[in-house]
């Protein structure tokens, strides 16, 4: 079964950029969406088809997936977006979810 | 707006059978694909199932073919998950996500979950 992986963890200062890797074979040949998941919430998506953004999501959200890693990168990180990142790949096949990151905003 | 909201979650003993329910509304079942996602506490996320936007396909994570069924009645615009011979392992919330087009794989609304705990 296809794997995709995260780092567990990622801190940031606020106000500076995150990124937070997700890495599978030549996932650049699948759509990669994102999730924002805060304790005791459900998901939410952030980010969906690599780099598209859904109505509401602010513009600090941003997605790239070239080779083998997608990147969600938050610019000018808020203390609002501190919460676990869960990268998924998906072809009409399969669907991967990544481990999760916690993004901790310190 | 769309709405999802999902039922049948409790204790059950191990080897018995349960069956969830997702109520969905804000939407019809015949434009978007359906997925059910479970997350065993303190873990990560893991798909399980998905029934296409047209009911003609419906595809199984291994761990629980041939014992989980994903199933819809349109009347209802609810979706079901039979799950049989449950284990410890299947301790999850377990989440329904609508497809954001037709038959794609990421998901645009979540239901809030339904904790389905397999215990003696």
């Amino acid at each position: 079964s296809y794997k995709v992986t995260q780092a567990p963890s990622v801190s940031v200062s606020p106000g500076q950029t995150a990124n937070i890797t997700c890495s599978g074979d030549k996932l650049q040949y699948r759509y990669v969406c994102w999730y924002q998941q805060k304790p005791g919430q459900s998901p939410f998506l952030v980010i969906y088809q690599n780099n598209k953004r859904p109505s509401g999501i602010p513009e600090r959200f941003s997605g790239s997936n070239f080779g083998n890693t997608a990147t969600l990168t938050l610019s000018g990180t808020q203390s609002v977006d501190e919460a676990d990142y869960y990268c998924q790949a998906w072809d009409s096949r399969i669907v991967a979810f990544g481990g999760g990151t916690k993004l901790t905003v310190l | 707006q769309v709405q999802l909201v999902e039922s049948g979650g409790g204790v059950v003993q191990p080897g018995r059978s349960l069956r969830l329910s997702c109520a969905a509304s804000g939407f019809t079942l015949t434009s978007n694909a359906m997925h059910w996602v479970r997350q065993a506490p303190g873990r990560g996320l893991d798909w399980v199932a998905v029934i296409s936007y047209d009911g003609s396909f419906t595809d199984y994570v291994d761990s629980v073919k041939g014992r989980f069924t994903i199933s819809r009645d349109i009347s209802k615009n609810t979706v079901y998950l039979q799950m049989n011979s449950l284990s410890a392992e299947d301790t999850a919330v377990y989440y329904c996500a609508k497809a954001i087009y037709y038959d794609d794989r990421d998901f645009d609304s979540w239901g809030q979950g339904t904790l389905v705990t397999v215990s003696s």
